[in-house]
């Protein structure tokens, strides 16, 4: 099983600056990861996938970046609706088990 | 529009079964895996099981495997979980999850179901 590990757990940040969320696999994705956002009470919503391409929809201050085991999401400009959890996910074709970091907290400083 | 509706959540004892569902609209049902996630109270998400297109292909995470059973009906745009053998660590809110165009990532979500294994 490919192990997804983030960092830090809780990121604070003020308003306006900039996030820089870290993921890294226990052995190569290749491009095969995704980010997702998940709100409170909320289902979680895709940011990224391919590493570095933005949804349908996601703002452009959300960027995603690496390959292989190394891989960083980041927020520009923290905006008021960017306070959330931050999970990223591997997507290998195989093995078919998808895995999920354990999350990052992005909160208000 | 995408839609996902998950039902048949609910309080059931350990040892139980429990049948959830997922009603799909607005994309063509058949031509994309589909996924349940699950997400313990306070939790990370956890993948737990995924279903091809045609129904011909299962895969299910080592904490599910042998207790749950994912199936589809591509003519009623449905997808289901019967889990059985349902133990307090089952605990959590189901989502059901579509592939995305590019890839295995999860494109989007239903708002979940919730299941509750106690005594």
């Amino acid at each position: 099983e490919i192990v997804m590990t983030q960092s830090p757990a809780t990121l604070s940040v003020s308003p306006g600056e900039r996030a820089t969320l870290s993921c890294r696999a226990s052995q190569s994705v290749s491009s095969n990861l995704a980010w997702y956002q998940q709100k409170p009470g909320q289902a979680p919503r895709l940011l990224i996938y391919g590493a570095s391409t933005r949804a349908t929809g996601i703002p452009a201050r959300f960027s995603g970046s690496g390959s292989g085991t190394e891989f960083t999401l980041t927020i520009s400009s923290l905006q008021s609706e960017d306070f959330a959890v931050y999970y990223c996910q591997q997507y290998n074709n195989w093995p078919p088990e998808r895995t999920f970091g354990q999350g990052t907290k992005v909160e208000i400083k | 529009e995408v839609q996902l509706v998950e039902s048949g959540g609910g309080v059931v004892q350990p040892g139980g079964s429990l049948r959830l569902s997922c009603a799909a609209s607005g994309f063509t049902f058949d031509d994309y895996a589909m996924h349940w996630v699950r997400q313990a109270p306070g939790k990370g998400l956890e993948w737990v099981s995924l279903i091809s297109g045609d129904g011909g292909s299962t895969y299910y995470a080592d904490s599910v495997k042998g207790r749950f059973t994912i199936s589809r009906d591509n003519s009623k745009n449905s997808l289901y979980l019967q889990m059985n053998s349902l133990r307090t660590e089952d605990t959590a809110l189901y989502y059901c999850a579509k592939d995305g165009d590019y890839g295995y990532y999860f494109d989007y979500w239903g708002q979940g179901t919730l299941v509750t294994v106690s005594s």
